[in-house]
């Protein structure tokens, strides 16, 4: 167990639904990060926050948004789903530059 | 932009040594990672060197980092069926400390 957990493990759902991804960070780790990995992209950063405020974007899409609440869980959520939005996507958590914490992933499968 | 590059696949026999190879763009870079990802699971924190060293070595593993080429290297000695995964390498970009990943690469230990 690394400390970062994600839910749910696996998503099925169709395309046009939205869905909401759950990460929980490690004990006193305040900065999450979202990747998504995909067979043809690979591990593509989407965003981080640190302490509740968005620090960095990278690609995510406009139909993605995501949020750190006050207890410092962040929720992914990803609208408007496209079949080519089917992937992992992993939530990662820091507390200083000694590298990420990656939770196990939340699979989701778009039909 | 930042980018960094690794070759895809390495096979090796059960007893030799591996070495994966990195190369990366972003001459800023203050940390360099390796992760390594079994089948189904999510990024695991092996080690990490700090740009200012050329080497660093825990257990089986050892770092070697050539700043002026930009090349990173992950060596694993005696390598073991159990060191079947993917192997990520990572650099922090920005004051944000966001992670670059590489593509990858499956190592795949004949026994």
């Amino acid at each position: 167990d690394s400390g970062v957990t994600q839910t749910p493990k696996h998503l099925i759902t169709a395309t046009g639904q939205r869905v909401t991804l759950r990460c929980s960070p490690r004990s006193g780790d305040l900065s999450v990060y979202w990747y998504q990995q995909s067979l043809d992209q690979g591990l593509q950063f989407l965003i981080q926050y640190y302490n509740g405020e968005e620090r960095a974007k990278g690609n995510i899409l406009e139909r993605f948004s995501a949020q750190q609440f006050p207890d410092l869980h962040s929720e992914l959520n990803l609208s408007s789903l496209e079949l080519g939005d089917s992937a992992l996507y992993f939530c990662a958590s820091s507390a200083a530059n000694y590298g990420y914490t990656f939770g196990s992933g939340t699979r989701l499968t778009v039909v | 932009g930042e980018d960094v590059e690794q070759s895809l696949f390495l096979s090796v026999r059960e007893g030799d040594s591996s070495v994966i190879n990195c190369t990366y763009t972003d001459s800023s870079s203050t940390y360099l990672y390796w992760y390594k990802q079994e089948p189904g699971a999510g990024l695991q924190l092996l080690t990490y060197i700090f740009s200012n060293m050329d080497m660093k070595q825990d257990q089986r593993l050892t770092v070697l980092l050539n700043k002026k080429d930009k090349h990173l290297s992950l060596r694993i000695a005696d390598t073991q069926t159990g060191d079947s995964a993917i192997y990520f390498c990572a650099t922090n970009y920005g004051a944000t400390n966001k992670l670059i990943f590489g593509t990858g690469t499956l190592l795949a230990v004949q026994p």
